[in-house]
């Protein structure tokens, strides 16, 4: 079975510039999630995706994060614009209902902001 | 508000030594407890979950819910337990979702 796959693995920009993160989760698996790890930090949820719709996005930061799944499949992270603030592994997940809440780490996105 | 608490970001062990990873969490209701490992320069993966009750590569966490810890524990120590080991803790039941995440520790046996 192949895992949840992530592009780039890495992304370095500059402040200002637009950064853009995509996700492949397990074939089947309906859930979806985001996360944001910060160094020598565990991972913090931003939004989880039930199908195509975000049932959990209130650690999203909207004015200048936002995400989509269209088809219920593959998703996409973008930060426009990037701030220095914002490096950090992006970190995909996903998971299936019969699961019982065990989920699946993509390798990740470690973005630099200079 | 939910939190998970790690208080050791770095254990140093000898092999064949016990190991004890601590965890302490904030959750009114009936929380599920999991440890999540990632060795190095591999990906995140589920180590174990309390409802199942089972042990995992010889390590074993038991939920007490007096003292809201959820400790991951292992007898001897092996060069191949080394690695970052991250309580979290997700609400209810089922698929519900989201994941809080402890800090971390970095377990590391030495020879």
């Amino acid at each position: 079975e192949a895992g949840v796959v992530q592009s780039p693995r890495y992304k370095i920009i500059e402040k200002k510039q637009p950064v853009a993160f995509w996700c492949n989760p397990i074939s089947g698996h309906n859930t979806l999630y985001w996360y944001r790890q910060n160094l020598g930090q565990g991972p913090e949820l931003l939004i989880r995706y039930e199908n195509e719709e975000a049932v959990d996005d209130s650690q999203l930061p909207k004015d200048r994060f936002s995400a989509e799944r269209l088809k219920g499949v593959d998703s996409t992270l973008k930060i426009q614009p990037a701030e220095l603030g914002d490096s950090a592994v992006y970190l995909c997940a996903s998971s299936s209902i019969w699961g019982y809440n065990e989920q699946f780490f993509g390798p990740g996105t470690r973005l630099t902001v200079l | 508000a939910q939190r998970v608490t790690q208080p050791e970001k770095l254990l140093s062990v000898f092999k064949g030594a016990p190991v004890e990873l601590k965890c302490n969490y904030s959750y009114s209701g009936s929380p599920e407890l999991f440890w999540y490992v990632q060795y190095s320069r591999q990906r995140l993966q589920l180590l174990l979950r309390h409802i199942s009750r089972e042990s995992i590569k010889g390590f074993t966490a038991d939920l007490n819910k007096g003292e809201t810890s959820f400790h991951l524990k292992k007898p001897f120590a092996q060069e191949e337990d080394s690695a970052m080991y991250y309580c979290a803790l997700s609400r209810g039941s089922g698929n519900t979702g989201k994941l809080i995440f402890g800090q971390g520790t970095t377990l590391q046996v030495k020879p």
